[in-house]
């Protein structure tokens, strides 16, 4: 069974800092998700990877499949980026995501 | 903004009353599905549909059950409500399983008293 987990839990970040969010998964995968959940509970879709670095803005996702982890980082942070951000796991053939936990994240002016 | 949306936002109900849940999109996606989120737990699948009338189980189906009988509408019912099922519940959809594009609702709050 594969298990998702993120850290940190909860993050605490200035205005302007570098921002790194972690994720880990316990098997072999086809994919893996970034998502974002607002503070008014809406969920967004930011990245999908299966391979190498994806960019969006001041957004970074990385994915390095033999060591079965990602991180998401966020370049000078903005109070907007507070929000709880979200890995998902796919694997093909089972038509499922894995979810982590999430990452809190409050950015501070 | 993909079309897709939750009814009702908010519920309350008591122990033991039936519970409907409705997911509705206008993106014609094959692949939709029920989550609960919960404190302390990522977001839990309870059924997912692969097409009309296609539907399976997920991680947490017991006491759930869904219809898909039209492509745009995907309903979760709780047959009998417990005070376990509280939690916030998510409809998702997606074009193809493992899509880059998964779309969420905005989210259903049910309290079970």
């Amino acid at each position: 069974k594969n298990e998702v987990e993120q850290s940190p839990q909860n993050l605490t970040a200035q205005e302007g800092e570098f921002i790194t969010i972690n994720c880990s998964y316990s098997v072999g995968i086809s994919a893996l998700h970034w998502l974002q959940q607002h503070p008014g509970g809406g969920i967004v879709s930011l990245f999908m990877l299966s391979s190498g670095k994806k960019k969006h803005g001041r957004l970074i996702a990385t994915i390095n499949i033999q060591e079965k982890h990602s991180s998401l980082h966020i370049t000078a942070s903005h109070p907007r980026d507070s929000a709880v951000y979200i890995c998902a796991s796919f694997t093909s053939g089972t038509y499922k995501y894995i979810f982590g936990t999430g990452t809190r994240l409050k950015v501070l002016a | 903004d993909a079309g897709i949306t939750q009814s009702p936002r908010h519920k309350v109900t008591e122990t033991g009353t039936p519970v409907t849940l409705r997911c509705h999109q206008t993106e014609n996606h094959r692949y939709m599905y029920w989550y609960r989120q919960d404190p302390g737990h990522g977001l839990r699948l309870i059924h997912y549909s692969y097409g009309v009338k296609d539907t399976d189980k997920g991680e947490v189906s017991d006491g759930y059950s869904v219809s898909r009988s039209k492509t745009e509408d995907f309903l979760l019912t709780l047959e009998s409500a417990t005070s376990s099922q509280t939690s916030v519940y998510f409809c998702a959809i997606s074009e193809r399983a493992g899509d880059e594009k998964l779309f969420f609702g905005s989210g259903t709050q049910l309290s079970v008293l």
